[in-house]
């Protein structure tokens, strides 16, 4: 199973709207609508912000959204805050029990 | 509330095996998957494998397919992952995560350090 293709760094300042690209195939991301992001602060576990493409779990701010087109899914982070600044991961189910994650994007808040 | 705590760091030398536990409280252990999840430094997650705590059923990954054996204890609620045949590219953080609503909580992590 190939990883998810992931831009390595994104920036935005305080305020602003950015979004994560997260692009796989038509066996994993294009098939499922099972596709997870995670916010992984440094030394810390990671924290799932979306789940199933669009759905945020309870307590997660508002400010964070997925979506997906074809084989490729998003995440959008709105409102920037400084607490944002962290490592995010796609994953998405690829059949038979199997998890594929994407190689992570580190996004910087100026 | 809904917890994973995993046991302690290991150092094992290669061609070794590790066990890491994953005990599991605030809900029933048997109604939602286990998945292996791990980290090595300056590198993405990756996923290790998965167990249904209710069958005993599970499945690794490809790097993992000979190595890898997961078991667990109903009775006490635990989880466990053992990979063998250890090599350095092992050493990493391994994760224990519930599989709802996403891998939804997660354990504390256990660092597996592999060096001779």
């Amino acid at each position: 199973q190939s990883a998810l293709t992931q831009p390595a760094s994104v920036s935005g300042s305080p305020g602003q709207s950015i979004t994560i690209s997260c692009t796989g195939t038509s066996s994993d991301v294009g098939a499922y609508n099972y596709v997870s992001w995670y916010q992984r602060h440094p030394d810390t576990a990671p924290k799932v912000i979306i789940y199933d493409v669009t759905k945020r779990p309870s307590g997660v701010s508002n400010r964070f959204s997925g979506s997906k087109s074809g084989n490729t899914a998003s995440l959008t982070i709105s409102g920037l805050q400084a607490e944002d600044e962290a490592d995010y991961y796609c994953c998405s189910y690829a059949g038979n029990k199997i998890l594929v994650f994407g190689g992570g994007t580190k996004l910087t808040v100026l | 509330q809904v917890q994973l705590v995993q046991s302690g760091a290991e150092v094992k030398k290669p061609g070794a095996s590790v066990k890491v536990s994953c005990k599991a409280s605030g809900y029933t252990f048997t109604s939602y998957e286990i998945y292996w999840v791990r980290q090595a430094s300056g590198q993405g997650l990756e996923w290790v494998g998965w167990m249904s705590p209710d069958s005993g059923n599970s499945g690794f990954a490809q790097n993992f397919q000979d190595r890898g054996t997961m078991t667990r204890d109903t009775s006490i609620s635990t989880a466990y992952m053992e990979l063998s045949h250890l090599r350095s590219e092992d050493t990493a953080v391994y994760y224990c995560a519930r599989n709802f609503l996403g891998l939804g909580v997660w354990g504390n992590g256990t660092t597996v350090t592999v060096s001779s």
